[in-house]
């Protein structure tokens, strides 16, 4: 394993297409984590999956967003009718269950224009 | 929401220079993580200090923490130009950890060779 790969890299779209990433974490991690980014703020938590059970959700998920991680190892995020307000970093993570530190990809980075 | 503030937003020194950077947070903690980025790009996890530890060192990098004032602070020493980032501390309040993060804002630290 290299690390934690996120596609695509770069998004642009415009305002009300669906989009979906792709995030494959380290095979040895269950736990795998959707943070997002905006310029200049920290990242804010959306969602962690166990395996391919979906744990928590953050309410900046809204109905729009959803994640999945079927077979417990790559997981997608895809937001349907794309608003302005999410262009963001998109930044995916992955850990084992009750081991500290987190490895994160290089995130997707998304402009809706 | 983010949960710590990073102070000071941001710091310039001289390479060679020691840098120090604080974290405050509201909430009881099991862990506390600190974490690089590099513009654009993922973060990196530097360190981990648990809630019943005081300090911990990890190569140029020392950590403390001081659960009963809510902080934290990240020294680095001999700093080198390949430090210029952005350092954000992110504390795991859940009661097993691992299960999610919360971010300060950052320090945006840039080394002057």
């Amino acid at each position: 394993d290299t690390g934690v790969s996120q596609d695509p890299r770069h998004k642009i779209t415009k305002r009300g297409q669906n989009v979906t990433f792709r995030c494959d974490p380290i095979s040895e991690h269950n736990r795998l984590y959707w943070y997002r980014q905006t310029l200049g703020q920290g990242p804010e938590f959306l969602t962690y999956f166990q395996n391919e059970a979906q744990l928590e959700k953050s309410r900046l998920l809204s109905d729009r967003f959803s994640a999945e991680r079927p077979k417990g190892s790559f997981s997608t995020l895809e937001i349907q009718r794309t608003e302005q307000g999410d262009s963001a970093m998109y930044l995916c993570a992955s850990s084992l269950a009750g081991a500290g530190g987190y490895t994160f990809g290089s995130g997707t980075r998304l402009t809706v224009v | 929401s983010q949960q710590g503030e990073e102070d000071p937003q941001a710091l310039s020194i001289q390479e060679g220079e020691n840098a120090t950077m604080n974290c405050s947070y509201k909430t009881s903690i099991n862990n506390l993580q600190w974490y690089r980025q590099n513009s654009g790009r993922g973060l990196v996890h530097l360190i981990l200090i648990r809630s019943n530890e005081r300090e911990k060192h990890s190569g140029r990098l020392r950590v403390t923490l001081d659960t009963s004032k809510k902080s934290s602070s990240l020294l680095i020493t001999a700093s080198r130009a390949a430090d210029t980032a952005s350092y954000f501390c992110a504390t795991d309040a859940t009661n097993f950890g691992n299960e999610k993060l919360t971010f300060g804002t950052g320090t945006r630290l840039t080394i002057i060779p």
